[in-house]
């Protein structure tokens, strides 16, 4: 079944310390994969995305994610992390672009 | 533009009562999706739709059904509410390209009782 294992449920790290999450998918012969951000209470942003092209892809607010097909994974950095970061983190993949499929979500919290 | 918006916000049902969840998005995309948010189980997909009048069954359809008469709104139907239907509702939309990425509302939160 085509899916997208987040392997870290619970992410603690201190603010300016870097940080990442973790994220792998299924591996297919063409793959789309997303990165989106989920503030308390509200809806999912996105993040950055990687269609083709350059591995490494640069997001919003400081974030990077570097796509590696051999191991099939998007995992998302960030080299200092602020307060604002907390936050809840999806990895997101779609194949056909009918259906995306997402992780269970990663929950980033800046310690002071 | 408004983006993508949810109506209503909050919900309270009893067991066995019914509700329509409204979906509504003002930026012309074709497909639209029903999502439920449950804790340590991320998004799964309930229901789609690829166009105005179509709609499709996703990851998890059972207890919800929905329609998509206008392409502007995707209605999400629950006939017969039951506990194990207290999630939290997103609603997205895409232009449904592979490279296109979802645009989501700010969620309704229901609880069954």
């Amino acid at each position: 079944a085509q899916s997208v294992t987040q392997l870290d449920s619970q992410v603690p790290v201190f603010e300016e310390a870097p940080v990442e999450l973790r994220c792998n998918y299924s591996s297919s012969v063409s793959v789309y994969l997303f990165w989106y951000v989920q503030y308390p209470n509200q809806g999912l942003q996105l993040l950055l995305k990687y269609l083709s092209g350059s591995t490494l892809v640069k997001g919003i607010n400081g974030f990077e994610a570097e796509f590696n097909k051999s191991q099939t994974s998007f995992h998302l950095r960030k080299p200092s992390v602020h307060i604002s970061d907390t936050a809840e983190y999806f990895c997101a993949v779609t194949y056909t672009g009918n259906q995306f499929y997402f992780g269970t979500g990663t929950s980033l919290t800046v310690i002071p | 533009n408004a983006g993508v918006t949810q109506t209503p916000k909050f919900r309270v049902l009893k067991t066995g009562q019914s509700m329509t969840l409204l979906c509504a998005q003002d930026m012309n995309h074709e497909y639209m999706y029903w999502y439920r948010q449950d804790p340590g189980m991320g998004l799964r997909l309930i229901h789609y739709s690829v166009g105005e009048g179509t709609t499709a069954k996703g990851e998890v359809p059972d207890g919800y059904n929905v329609s998509r008469l206008k392409k502007q709104n995707f209605l999400l139907g629950l006939e017969s509410a039951a506990p194990s239907q207290t999630s939290v509702y997103f609603c997205a939309s895409t232009w449904g390209w592979r490279d296109s990425e979802q645009y989501f509302g700010p969620g309704t939160r229901l609880t069954v009782t």
